[in-house]
C-alpha cells in the first residue's frame, strides 16, 4: 500500500459528460502529480500541484483541469469526454520536489 | 516526440538468469533517472534511481547503469525471480521540470 488513495477505482460514462477523479496523497506529502496511461502507452504526465499551487504542466488538454485543496487532496476534472479519453489515470504524491513519487492504484475511466 | 524510449515492449528470461532492461533518452537536461515496477491493477512502485553524477547504483538484486554519453540506462536484475514479472517503466527528470517523463514500459516475464 503506497498510502496514496484514488477514488473511484472504476468509472464508466458517456461521451460529452464530465467526471471528477479524486486523490488523497500520502500523509505529509505536499506534491501531487496526475498521469494518464492510455492503452499500450507509457505514463503521460498531466499536471503537478505543490501545496495548493500549480507547479508544472504537461500534456494536459484544455478540457481537463485539476486543483489541490487546503487539505492537500487533489481532484482532476475531465469534461466533454471523448472515447479517446478512456485510460487509466494515476495520481502520485511526493514529500516535496523530490522526484521519488508514490502512486495510487489508479482510476480506470471508460468512455462509451 | 518521445524523450524516454523503451524499445523492447517485452522480455522473457529464465528464473535465476539475468534480466536486462534498457532505456534511452534524448533530453540532455535530464539529470535523475528512476525505474518503476508495475503489477496489473496496481499503481507503479518505485524500484531504484540514479543521479547523473553516478554511473551505477546497486540495491540488492537490482543495479542501474547510466551511460550519459550514450544517453542510455539499463536495469539489471540478478538473479531473476518469477515474482519480478511485471511491467518496468524507466523515467527521467530534470530539476527544472519537476515532472517525470516515462517510457512506454517493458513487460518482463520470468519463467520458472
Amino acid at each position: 500500500d503506497s498510502g496514496v488513495t484514488q477514488t473511484p477505482k472504476h468509472l464508466i460514462t458517456a461521451t460529452g459528460q464530465r467526471v471528477t477523479l479524486r486523490c488523497s496523497p500520502r500523509s505529509g506529502d505536499l506534491s501531487v502529480y496526475w498521469y494518464q496511461q492510455s492503452l499500450d502507452q507509457g505514463l503521460q504526465f498531466l499536471i503537478q500541484y505543490y501545496n495548493g499551487e500549480e507547479r508544472a504542466k504537461g500534456n494536459i488538454l484544455e478540457r481537463f483541469s485539476a486543483q489541490q485543496f487546503p487539505d492537500l487532496h487533489s481532484e482532476l476534472n475531465l469534461s466533454s469526454l471523448e472515447l479517446g479519453d478512456s485510460a487509466l489515470y494515476f495520481c502520485a504524491s511526493s514529500a516535496g520536489d523530490s522526484t521519488e513519487a508514490f502512486f495510487g492504484q489508479g482510476t480506470r475511466l471508460t468512455v462509451v | 516526440d518521445q524523450q524516454v524510449k523503451q524499445n523492447s515492449p517485452s522480455l522473457s528470461v529464465q528464473e535465476g538468469r539475468i534480466s536486462i532492461l534498457n532505456c534511452d533518452y534524448t533530453n540532455s537536461m535530464f539529470d535523475y533517472f528512476l525505474w518503476y515496477k508495475k503489477y496489473p491493477a496496481e499503481g507503479p512502485t518505485f524500484l531504484i534511481s540514479i543521479s547523473s553524477i553516478k554511473d551505477k547504483n546497486e540495491d540488492g538484486r537490482f543495479t542501474v547503469f547510466l551511460n550519459k554519453s550514450a544517453k542510455h540506462l539499463s536495469l539489471h536484475i540478478v538473479p531473476s525471480q518469477p515474482g519480478d514479472s511485471a511491467v518496468y517503466f524507466c523515467a527521467a527528470d530534470s530539476g527544472s521540470a519537476r515532472q517525470l517523463t516515462f517510457g512506454s514500459g517493458t513487460q518482463l516475464t520470468v519463467l520458472p
